[in-house]
């Protein structure tokens, strides 16, 4: 069985700082790795996906995500968050049928 | 290019009633999947349609049903509906074969409520 952990279930942070939103997920097959998001009364986003390839994968708005497969973890960055960044963003696993299996989701609210 | 559609957007039921939600998945896909999200959780797999049949299922009761079109799109049905059941229902499309095909993309979802 796959399942996936969100380490933090928020992260504040002031705009223009860092962020990370921390992801290990459990697989014993294949690994297909996705990270979406959500705002506020809105289905989900995808931001980012991970299939092969690289391990490093990104979005068109500034984040990225590094495929770690020796530490089960996709953990998702970016070096400069703005306000419009506040959201829910989801982690998810793949299987290879095709369910995806999410964590709990990680609030992250930038601050002014 | 129109996205995954769904219809309604916000629905308010009684207990013991009956729902069916709608999904008209993205252009050129064939494969529909249908979430649970429950407030302030993760989605939670309910099942997949592909030409027509039921592919994979999670672990929902049987009241939960749906069908697929042969226009590819779908339904989903709740029977005998229960309080707990209150969740935003989330419909996702993709396209079936291969590993870059299958990546699902989301309506904006039904909000329902159970009283």
């Amino acid at each position: 069985a796959q399942s996936v952990t969100q380490l933090d279930s928020q992260v504040p942070v002031f705009e223009e700082a860092p962020v990370e939103l921390r992801c290990n997920y459990s697989s014993s097959v294949s690994v297909y790795l996705f990270w979406y998001v959500q705002y506020p009364n809105q289905g989900l986003q995808l931001l980012l996906k991970y299939l092969s390839g690289s391990t490093l994968v990104e979005s068109i708005n500034g984040f990225e995500a590094e495929f770690n497969k020796s530490q089960t973890s996709f953990h998702l960055r970016k070096p400069s968050v703005h306000i419009s960044d506040t959201a829910e963003y989801f982690c998810a696993v793949r299987s290879s049928r095709g369910r995806l299996t999410f964590g709990e989701g990680t609030q992250l609210t930038v601050n002014p | 290019d129109a996205g995954v559609t769904q219809s309604p957007t916000h629905l308010i039921k009684t207990r013991g009633q009956q729902v069916t939600l709608r999904c008209s998945p993205k252009s050129g896909h064939d494969t529909v999947s249908w979430y649970q999200q429950a407030l302030g959780q993760g989605p939670q797999f309910i099942f997949q349609y592909y030409e027509e049949e039921e592919r994979q299922r999670g672990n929902f009761p049987d009241r939960f049903s749906g069908h697929q079109f042969p226009n590819y799109s779908s339904e989903l049905n709740v029977n005998a509906l229960l309080l707990g059941d209150s969740a935003l229902y989330l419909c996702a499309s993709s396209v079936l074969g291969g590993v870059y095909q299958e990546t699902q993309y989301f309506g904006p979802g039904t909000r329902l409520l159970v009283l």
